[in-house]
């Protein structure tokens, strides 16, 4: 059963880059067919797809973030990470990251969430 | 990207009531549709995937159906633990989005 757990810190100033990493264990994060992914849920209820990286290392984006975002993954450390850059209020979330074992199999394991709060 | 809305927004209901929730996409999705359940404080945990399937452990009180741009999530005898917002998501393109979510209250 995967599990996955965020990691970062909690408070980026305005215009810097937020970095978060998700350490992955009880699976591989080469395997064929997995989706690693960024979900971010602002106050309130909404929750925003930031992107993904499939089993190829092939990054999609939410087009919304113009750009700011970067998924990466580190296959030595068995994580993956987001960079989001700059940052402005509007990204203030609990940023979750995600398991997908496949387009047809929804995600079907989420890291407990890390709050970021965007303030100088 | 493809638009996803959910009704009703919240609803009240009581316990051992049926409760059915409608999703609705901007575009056809096939049955690339996803339904979760999230609890205060709590990350969303996968009820249905692909439309209609159960995930794994999910109680069989769940169901989903739907094809196209239309999907129910039905909860087929409301239990305490089921109280919660719930949220259905397409992941037909690249764009992944989720609807606005249905809050499900005590009556």
């Amino acid at each position: 059963q995967v599990q996955l757990q965020e990691s970062g810190p909690g408070l980026v100033k305005p215009s810097q880059t937020l970095s978060l990493t998700c350490n992955v264990s009880g699976g591989s994060i080469s395997r064929s067919g997995y989706y690693w992914t960024w979900i971010r849920q602002y106050p309130g209820r909404g929750l925003e797809c930031v992107g993904y990286i499939n089993y190829n290392g092939i990054p999609y984006y939410n087009p919304s973030l113009k750009s700011r975002a970067t998924i990466s993954v580190d296959r030595s450390k068995n994580q993956f990470s987001l960079k989001l850059s700059p940052v402005t209020a509007a990204d203030t979330a609990v940023y979750y990251c995600v398991f997908g074992s496949g387009t047809s199999a929804g995600l079907d394991a989420w890291g407990q969430g890390t709050t970021v709060i965007v303030s100088s | 990207d493809i638009q996803m809305t959910q009704s009703p927004s919240s609803l009240s209901a009581s316990m051992g009531d049926r409760v059915t929730i409608t999703c609705r996409a901007s575009q056809s999705i096939s049955t690339y549709l996803n339904w979760y359940q999230q609890k205060p404080g709590k990350a969303p945990k996968l009820l249905i995937y692909a439309a209609s399937s159960l995930q794994r452990g999910v109680p069989s009180r769940f169901s989903g159906s739907g094809s196209g741009t239309d999907f129910i999530l039905t909860i087929s005898s409301l239990q305490p633990e089921d109280f919660a917002t719930y949220y259905c998501q397409q992941t037909h393109n690249t764009v992944w989005t989720f609807g606005p979510g249905t809050k499900v209250e005590v009556k």
